[in-house]
């Protein structure tokens, strides 16, 4: 039973234009959620993350946006560059109500932007 | 800084061969934990520390020993190795478990 879906294996967008990367959870637990990157070859690495007293979160280009009643959060790049090509991971904890140490992640979503 | 250091960078095993892959973090974190990542399956919890003497099952451990005798390593062990494990693996540690991980470089494995 997947905890934690991101339903797009892919997504392809323009440069300069927004990129949307939708992410869905069904357990009411978790109360952390994160957003990695991963370029090929390499280990994931951290974007930004969300706890669930926020409904947003942002860095720079990057906004986490978290939809607790409809367990939903996205990840919004703007302006979209080509070197956010990459797989996507959303993850998410039981960090501060369940007390679990532990991440579960989706699949991911391949973002490729175009020049 | 060399924050998680993974090796080796790849393997090939046959199958029934066993082999360690090693896994060192410098940044004095308390919890570490492995993932294999498959094709269209995501990143897998395989098994995870939260200190040194302390492992528990994730998602996936079947065919995987860990050992955490110090802070710093967290080895990952295949037993008996299947081509069901041909897989790349990524090793993490984090400060405090279900927050940011950092992860290394990863490890790709073919088991033929």
């Amino acid at each position: 039973d997947q905890q934690v879906k991101q339903n797009s294996p892919s997504l392809s967008v323009q440069e300069g234009r927004i990129s949307i990367l939708n992410c869905d959870y069904t357990n009411s637990m978790f109360d952390y959620f994160l957003w990695y990157k991963k370029y090929p070859a390499e280990g994931p690495t951290f974007l930004i993350s969300i706890s669930s007293i926020k409904d947003k979160n942002e860095d720079g280009r990057f906004t986490v946006f978290l939809n607790k009643s409809a367990k939903h959060l996205s990840l919004h790049i703007v302006p979209s560059q080509p070197g956010d090509s990459a797989v996507y991971f959303c993850a998410a904890s039981a960090l501060f109500q369940g007390g679990s140490e532990k991440l579960v992640f989706g699949k991911g979503t391949k973002l490729t932007v175009n020049p | 800084n060399a924050g998680v250091t993974q090796t080796p960078k790849f393997q090939v095993l046959k199958t029934g061969q066993s082999m360690t892959l090693q896994c060192a973090q410098d940044m004095n974190h308390e919890y570490m934990s492995w993932y294999r990542q498959d094709p269209g399956m995501g990143l897998r919890l395989i098994h995870y520390s939260v200190g040194a003497g302390i492992t528990d099952q994730g998602e996936v451990p079947n065919g995987y020993n860990v050992s955490r005798s110090t802070t710093e390593d967290f080895p990952l062990r295949l037993l008996s190795a299947a081509p069901s494990q041909t897989s790349v693996y990524f090793c993490a540690s984090s400060s405090v478990g279900g927050t940011e991980a950092f992860f290394g470089q990863g490890t790709r494995l073919t088991v033929v």
